[in-house]
């Protein structure tokens, strides 16, 4: 099977611009989750969703957003951006939203300049 | 409710020998317990994990992990360092929020391998 994709895989932005990033789980997988990964922070959870709903969000402002489609691929959005959402943002599949373990792709490299 | 404290931001052996990252958890309920791996400019990777059963995990790449629910600790090991394990490692625990198992993550181990 293919693994989790994640597209683009580095951008460039300026501040108060917004970005989509995309990600495909890997087939047969239904939940993907959204994480940010900071120096600083470390890894901190954004959303979790399942059958194209969300269903668990973090601590982050409402200018991140995300949805997922009925193929399970799902997009995050960040509108107005600040100098602090460089991070790298990374996507995980699992089957389901039991406790087994989740599938990351390569990341989204985002700069904000 | 749930957390993870790895012990060290950095950890850094001799080829050869003997490395330990250290994992403590707290869970309401009974853990899941996982160790990942990233190398740079890369997403995380699986070592192993624990579910039930068997304390001591085996996982990729020679480590392994023992569970040890009286000290709620997961620390990972093996035996000889190897150049390639020079990477950031992440221990995770499972635990129950709102109807999904949204694992929780340890602020990660930078290891180091000298030659």
């Amino acid at each position: 099977k293919a693994g989790v994709t994640q597209t683009p895989r580095y951008l460039i932005k300026t501040r108060g611009q917004q970005v989509t990033l995309s990600c495909s789980p890997i087939s047969g997988h239904r939940s993907v989750s959204w994480y940010q990964q900071t120096p600083g922070q470390g890894l901190q959870f954004l959303f979790e969703y399942f059958s194209e709903t969300q269903r668990n969000k973090g601590n982050f402002p409402g200018r991140f957003s995300g949805r997922q489609f009925s193929n399970s691929r799902s997009e995050m959005n960040v509108s107005t951006l600040e100098l602090g959402d460089s991070a790298l943002y990374l996507c995980a599949s699992r089957p389901d939203r039991g406790r087994n373990e989740q599938f990351f792709g390569p990341g989204t490299r985002l700069t904000v300049l | 409710a749930q957390s993870v404290t790895q012990l060290g931001s950095h950890v850094s052996v001799s080829e050869g020998a003997l490395v330990l990252l250290r994992c403590n958890y707290s869970s309401s309920v009974p853990p899941y317990l996982f160790w990942y791996v990233q190398y740079p400019n890369q997403g995380l990777q699986l070592l192993l994990k624990y579910t039930t059963g068997a304390t001591l995990v085996k996982g990729i790449n020679g480590f392994e992990a023992e569970f040890k629910k009286s000290e709620t600790s997961f620390h990972l090991t093996k035996p000889s360092a190897h150049m390639s394990d020079a990477a950031e490692y992440f221990c995770a625990v499972s635990g129950a929020s709102g109807g999904s198992y949204i694992p929780t993550f340890g602020r990660g181990t930078s290891l180091i391998v000298h030659p």
